[in-house]
């Protein structure tokens, strides 16, 4: 039972451009949102998140939207950057469960110039 | 930002054998350490969360006598793979979070485990 979903494994996008990655979930008791971006053979990186009393944060090129009734968040990065490209996973998590993440299947970003 | 280190990077070991996995935080105190395992193309799927000086909590279909995992002090804790099989081969990652509730994790570089 995948909870949190990233329906887009790989996505392709020139240098300069924005970047939208989507994940939705499917566990409605998930309050707290996180994107982690890994390249291969290394743990992953925090990269921005979103409780779910917002709907948007921001940090620097990386923003995060969270659409509550669609169980749905993006990251748009804008930007795109060469150095970007890497693996993006987004995960979830119910505040007071001792921070248990959980993730989504990833999706590939590929910064072309 | 916060370092957590793995140790080994990489390890190739036979059926039958144990392995021991060391996660330390570098720079900061972890009260609570995680440990994921990760096939190829897949999800990290969390296999335990630790809390310095208590039992680790194993999730669901986690072998607990076969996933041996202390956490001795705040800043190591030890994942022992025991009785290795091949089915055992896979990329163990560990985090670290110095606070609770949804405090940033911080994850290691991870480790490759193959089992011949």
């Amino acid at each position: 039972d995948q909870q949190v979903k990233q329906n887009s494994p790989s996505l392709s996008v020139q240098e300069g451009r924005i970047s939208i990655l989507n994940c939705d979930y499917t566990n409605s008791m998930f309050d707290y949102f996180l994107w982690y971006k890994k390249y291969p053979a290394e743990g992953p990186t925090f990269l921005i998140s979103i409780s779910s009393i917002k709907d948007k944060n921001e940090d620097g090129r990386f923003t995060v939207f969270l659409n509550k009734s669609a169980k749905h968040l993006s990251l748009h990065i804008v930007p795109s950057q060469p150095g970007d490209s890497a693996v993006y996973f987004c995960a979830a998590t119910r505040t007071g469960t001792a921070s248990k993440l959980t993730f989504g299947t990833g999706t590939r970003l590929q910064v072309t110039l | 930002g916060a370092v957590v280190s793995q140790h080994p990077s990489w390890v190739i070991c036979k059926s039958g054998t144990s392995v021991k996995i060391e996660c330390r935080s570098l720079d900061f105190q972890a009260t609570t350490m995680f440990w994921y395992r990760q096939f190829p193309k897949q999800s990290l799927m969390l296999m335990a969360t630790s809390n310095e000086g208590s039992k680790a909590t194993y999730e669901q279909g986690v072998e607990k006598d076969k996933f041996l995992i202390n956490h001795a002090s705040l800043t190591l804790s030890t994942l022992t793979v025991t009785s290795a099989h091949p089915e055992d081969s896979s990329f163990y990652i560990c985090s670290a979070q110095e606070g609770v509730v949804t405090d940033t994790q911080y994850f290691g570089p991870g480790t490759r485990l193959t089992v011949l």
